[in-house]
């Protein structure tokens, strides 16, 4: 049973374009959550989704951002218009729901 | 919200030594686990503890759910156990809520 897969594991993109991270749950989870970090700091909670539908999405800011987890293929986080501030590594976990949760290895994006 | 903390937020040991990572949280939950960022930037899952006591080789934790705590004990500390260490809480059908974190060094 392969882990949760993020990727790509490292991206670099320049002021104005979009990002675009993938996340492909454990086997069997139906539950996916984002997170950011910034360096020396903790995790912050972006967006909690099951299949096809956002359940909570208090943690992601208004604008440029939005995620998906469709019926199939993997959940996606798009930033689009990417700017310095949005360089932090982002992580994914994923839950059969309502028990223990798996992270991914993150993605780290850098916006030059 | 739910709010966590954790205390200490820093804590440097010698090798060999022994320390408890505490973890309060607000309000009740249904789910609570541990995990261990190292210094490539991995999460690790340590222990899923809603409640009780757990071992696993050198480090155990114990979640006293009624009071809102929970402890996590490392013996015998080693160079690898460095990092950070955060609890993370959840509510039924809920996201998850991660704490500051505390971030060990294990100095040789």
């Amino acid at each position: 049973n392969a882990g949760v897969m993020q990727n790509p594991r490292h991206l670099v993109r320049r002021r104005g374009q979009e990002a675009r991270l993938r996340c492909s749950p454990m086997k069997g989870h139906s539950h996916v959550y984002w997170y950011r970090q910034l360096p020396e700091e903790g995790l912050k909670f972006m967006v909690y989704l099951q299949k096809e539908n956002i359940i909570d999405e208090s943690g992601m800011p208004k604008e440029r951002f939005s995620a998906e987890f469709p019926k199939e293929g993997p959940s996606i986080l798009r930033i689009q218009q990417v700017v310095r501030g949005d360089s932090a590594a982002y992580f994914c976990a994923s839950s059969p729901g309502d028990a223990e949760a798996f992270f991914g290895q993150g993605t780290r994006l850098t916006v030059v | 919200g739910i709010q966590v903390e954790q205390s200490p937020p820093d804590l440097i040991l010698q090798e060999g030594a022994n320390s408890t990572l505490r973890c309060n949280f607000s309000d009740s939950v249904n789910n609570l686990q541990w995990f261990h960022q190292n210094p490539w930037g991995q999460l690790i899952n340590l222990f899923y503890i809603p409640s009780g006591t757990k071992q696993n080789g050198r480090l155990s934790a114990t979640t006293v759910a009624t009071e809102r705590y929970s402890l996590l004990y490392i013996s015998s500390s080693q160079t690898t156990d460095s990092g950070v260490y955060f609890c993370a809480v959840e509510r039924s059908a809920s996201k998850i809520i991660f704490g500051s974190g505390t971030r060990l060094s294990i100095r040789p």
